[in-house]
């Protein structure tokens, strides 16, 4: 039983570029999530699937779209990376609404 | 605006000694409440949660205080350990919101030996 998982841990991109970052649970949750953190901050929730086939924006969406591929994997794209978007991503999973969310690792992005 | 936030951005206890982590909330509409604990370079790892229609909840070597009168939350770690040494956020979620957590700026816990 693996949890969260995410990939890639480490990119580094440049200006203008794209890429995607994958998540999958293997707890049979039906939510997932997707937050960044900056340096000395709290996390911020970018986007959000209460469901499978739902997607809602978080707080901070701009930038960003994402694709709940089905009840294990909830990916983030990112179709022009912009350095404001350098930060570490974390996807997380819950049961359902007000159940503790699991974390996966984290990947940390860079933009140059 | 609306926020949670921490009162101490580090706390430096000794070990054996008792912690305790302040959060303060803005939104009384907010009805649940977890303490997450993020180690360096990992994800954040639930610790406690508490729902507001409770004040107090304890798990192993934790207890979380709720004061909805004055929008406060707590963490107390009994006889802290160096390996709770890590950031401690609070983060809520308002009613009617989904499961949108708002995380506070975390504080940073220090175990001295």
């Amino acid at each position: 039983n693996a949890g969260v998982t995410q990939t890639p841990k480490f990119q580094v991109l440049k200006t203008g570029q794209s890429m995607t970052l994958q998540c999958a649970q293997d707890m049979n949750h039906n939510s997932m999530y997707w937050y960044r953190q900056d340096p000395g901050m709290g996390l911020r929730l970018i986007y959000y699937s209460a469901s499978e086939g739902t997607t809602d924006k978080g707080e901070v969406p701009n930038g960003y779209n994402v694709s709940r591929l089905n009840k294990r994997e909830f990916s983030l794209r990112l179709e022009s990376a912009a350095p404001s978007q350098t930060s570490v991503y974390f996807c997380a999973s819950s049961a359902n609404t007000y159940n503790e969310q699991f974390f996966g690792p984290g990947t940390r992005l860079t933009v140059l | 605006g609306e926020s949670v936030g921490l009162h101490l951005p580090t706390l430096s206890v000794q070990e054996g000694d008792n912690s305790i982590i302040n959060c303060a909330y803005s939104n009384s509409a907010s009805d649940y409440f977890i303490w997450y604990k993020q180690e360096s370079g990992k994800g954040p790892q639930f610790i406690i949660d508490i729902r507001s229609n409770m004040d107090k909840r304890q798990g192993q070597r934790v207890t979380v205080l709720l004061n909805k009168t004055v929008k406060h939350l707590s963490l107390q770690i009994a006889a802290t350990q160096p390996g709770d040494s890590a950031v401690y956020f609070c983060a809520e979620n308002r009613a009617g919101g989904g499961n949108k957590l708002t995380f506070g700026t975390g504080t940073q816990l220090k175990v001295e030996l």
